[in-house]
């Protein structure tokens, strides 16, 4: 069976600051897809990256970049000069295929202080 | 592209009741998910249809949880009778050829 783990469940920060946000997963199938969610106050789910479990390389977009490790079988992310408006709860998720249901971790809220 | 609907968005109702949740995925999309997610969680997978087959219905409470996509696109989740500890918001997703997965914005019940 698959796991996701997300060990911290809230981070607050000022805004400005860079914050990374740890992602650990479990499984034991060599074809996998990993992926960030971000979940607003308004609760709809907003789809930030995938990777295929073949890709490590890392990838930045603007303010947010992310982190692959196989290794430690771990998807890290990170905000850079963070804003009030990061502020959500994300998510990290792992699916086996494409197509699949996606197993999330429990979350981390993100509290970005002005 | 529109969306996935979901509705109603918020309902309220006594523990014992019924209640009904309506999802319409992106046009085209031949799987469709419907999660919970319960408050400080992450969603859990209920149910996935391929078309208007079951895929997964391993964590769907079967005793008191159905739902049924018929002709292969809108899907319907109901809960009959109600827990208080069904109280969670019921996301439904829908995806595609790309891989992608589409959420809607949910349907939040309450049961008191």
């Amino acid at each position: 069976a698959q796991k996701v783990t997300q060990a911290q469940t809230e981070i607050s920060v000022v805004e400005k600051e860079d914050v990374t946000l740890d992602c650990v997963y479990e499984t034991r199938d060599t074809t996998y897809y990993l992926f960030w969610y971000k979940q607003p106050p308004s609760g709809e789910l907003v789809f930030l990256i995938r990777r295929n479990s073949f890709d490590e390389q890392n990838e930045i977009s603007g303010r947010y970049s992310w982190n692959f490790q196989k290794s430690t079988s771990s998807f890290n992310f990170t905000i850079t000069a963070s804003q009030v408006v990061d502020s959500a709860v994300y998510f990290c998720a792992l699916s086996l295929n494409a197509g699949n249901m996606l197993t999330f971790g429990g979350g981390t809220r993100l509290m970005v202080k002005p | 592209e529109a969306g996935v609907a979901q509705s109603p968005r918020y309902k309220i109702i006594e523990k014992r009741q019924s209640v009904a949740f309506w999802c319409n995925p992106i046009s085209g999309h031949a799987t469709l998910y419907w999660y919970q997610q319960i408050l400080g969680q992450g969603p859990k997978l209920l149910i996935q249809f391929q078309n208007n087959g079951v895929v997964d219905d391993s964590q769907l409470p079967k005793d008191r949880f159905s739902a049924e996509r018929l002709k292969g696109v809108d899907s319907t989740l109901k809960i009959q009778p109600a827990k208080l500890e069904d109280s969670a918001v019921y996301l439904c997703a829908s995806s595609g050829d790309n891989y992608g997965y589409t959420f809607g914005s949910g349907t939040r019940l309450t049961v008191v």
